[in-house]
């Protein structure tokens, strides 16, 4: 089976940097996403690592180390409507068997 | 546009009574999959589908059915639901591996 772990809650302040961090378990692993779910919304897509190495999208990059099963997002210049939830999901096996992680609520605060 | 349409948003029911929810797209991808959410359990995998006719199960299968008959539904059937199944369920969209998943609106079920 799968598991991944991330952390349950961050806070951090407008304009300021976070990292949320992922680390997995699995077998025939192909690739790393991570999704944006803000209250009573549906996740939505935010970044995807195939390989190893580092996605800049805008404001958001996304890191993956295959060898240490483990990724994080990067969020930087930090908004208030980046307060959400965030989950990281890993797709495995020849099939896309997708399984997301429990999600970090992240706070941004003035 | 893309489009995930799932129906109906909100839904209460009573233990044992049949219901279907359905879930449609306009993007012709192959994969669809239904999830479900619960609080600090995240997204679970109920069931996917990988084209037509060719339905697996995903981590928590149990009381739920689907089917595939066309490519652009996916209902989400409980035969029997029961108080553990009050959840939010969402269904999700592909194109392959390494394409975002696109999600539609939810629905909040409540079995009484």
């Amino acid at each position: 089976g799968q598991s991944l772990e991330q952390p349950s809650e961050v806070t951090a302040v407008e304009g300021a940097i976070v990292q949320i961090n992922c680390t997995y378990q699995t077998s025939g692993f192909y690739g790393l996403s991570w999704y944006q779910q803000h209250d009573g919304g549906a996740p939505t897509f935010l970044s995807y690592n195939g390989l190893d190495g580092l996605e800049e999208t805008g404001r958001f990059s996304s890191f993956l180390s295959r060898s240490d099963s483990y990724g994080y997002l990067l969020l930087q210049e930090l908004q208030m409507k980046d307060s959400a939830s965030y989950f990281c999901a890993v797709t495995a096996g020849g099939y896309q068997k997708v399984t997301f992680g429990t999600g970090t609520k992240l706070q941004v605060i003035p | 546009e893309a489009q995930v349409t799932q129906n109906p948003r909100y839904l209460i029911t009573v233990t044992g009574k049949k219901l279907t929810v359905t879930c449609s797209q306009n993007m012709n991808h192959e994969y669809m999959s239904w999830y479900r959410q619960d609080p600090g359990l995240g997204l679970r995998q109920i069931y996917y589908s990988m084209n037509v006719e060719v339905t697996d199960k995903g981590d928590v299968p149990e009381g739920y059915k689907v089917s595939r008959k066309e490519k652009r539904n996916f209902p989400l059937i409980l035969e029997s639901p029961s108080p553990n199944q009050t959840s939010l369920y969402f269904c999700a969209v592909g194109r392959q591996e390494d394409s975002p998943l696109h999600f539609g609106n939810g629905t909040r079920l409540t079995v009484t």
